[in-house]
């Protein structure tokens, strides 16, 4: 059983496109994340979502707008796509926020746009 | 956010222990020390982490110094399956907001 699955593991497309990254976990946890890496391998956070409350933005641009319908799914829509937003795109679930939560990521979504 | 310090790379021999160290000079009173690795074409992969004692699981071994300002993830026997990425991160604040760095590379050899 996959404890933090997404789809698609890969997503090519256009720019200007609107496409969709789906996540789901059955961990039964309170907490879920989007991370991105870029090229340079550097990863970071984009949102956190509590119990479906978004409790961290990291001043993604507003094209990227998360939904979360219950608490064991975190999906990431992307508006108007561009060059840079290529990249992977991870999810991650805890089991409650808070800095004593190991966090438990899914193996990523590679999003190429041309 | 508070930041680390982590050697680019390392290598070890299989079968032999592996310590890979991580400075955290300005770590405050509440931070958590997380390790993470990540292997290639992979999400990371939760390792272990700790407050202030010496923590000890199944995948690793967690050394916190008495200051807390470095610590050593200890690999008791490495694995060519241990080859990867291993960040050490210090998790602040009452969200749990992780900040990767660069990580070190780790090698394992036959």
């Amino acid at each position: 059983d996959t404890a933090v699955s997404q789809t698609p593991k890969y997503l090519v497309t256009q720019m200007g496109n609107d496409k969709s990254i789906k996540c789901e976990q059955n961990l039964g946890h309170d907490t879920m994340y989007w991370y991105k890496q870029d090229s340079k391998k550097f990863l970071k956070i984009m949102f956190s979502y509590n119990n479906k409350e978004l409790i961290i933005n990291e001043t993604v641009p507003n094209r990227f707008s998360p939904k979360s319908p219950d608490k064991a799914h975190l999906n990431l829509h992307i508006n108007s796509l561009e060059l840079g937003d290529s990249a992977v795109y991870f999810c991650a679930s805890s089991s409650r926020q808070g800095n004593n939560s190991p966090l438990h990521f899914g193996n990523g979504t590679r999003l190429t746009v041309t | 956010d508070a930041k680390t310090t982590q050697p680019n790379s390392m290598e070890s021999n299989e079968e032999e222990p592996v310590h890979l160290p991580c400075n955290h000079s300005t770590i405050s009173g509440t931070d958590y020390i997380h390790w993470y690795r990540q292997l290639p074409s992979q999400g990371p992969e939760y390792v272990i982490h700790g407050l202030t004692s010496n923590v000890n699981n199944r995948m690793a071994s967690l050394a916190i110094a008495e200051d807390r300002k470095s610590s050593t993830l200890i690999l008791h026997r490495a694995t060519l399956r241990d080859a990867a990425v291993y960040y050490c991160i210090l998790n602040t604040g009452t969200a749990s907001k992780l900040t990767f760095g660069t990580g070190t590379r780790l090698q394992v050899t036959l």
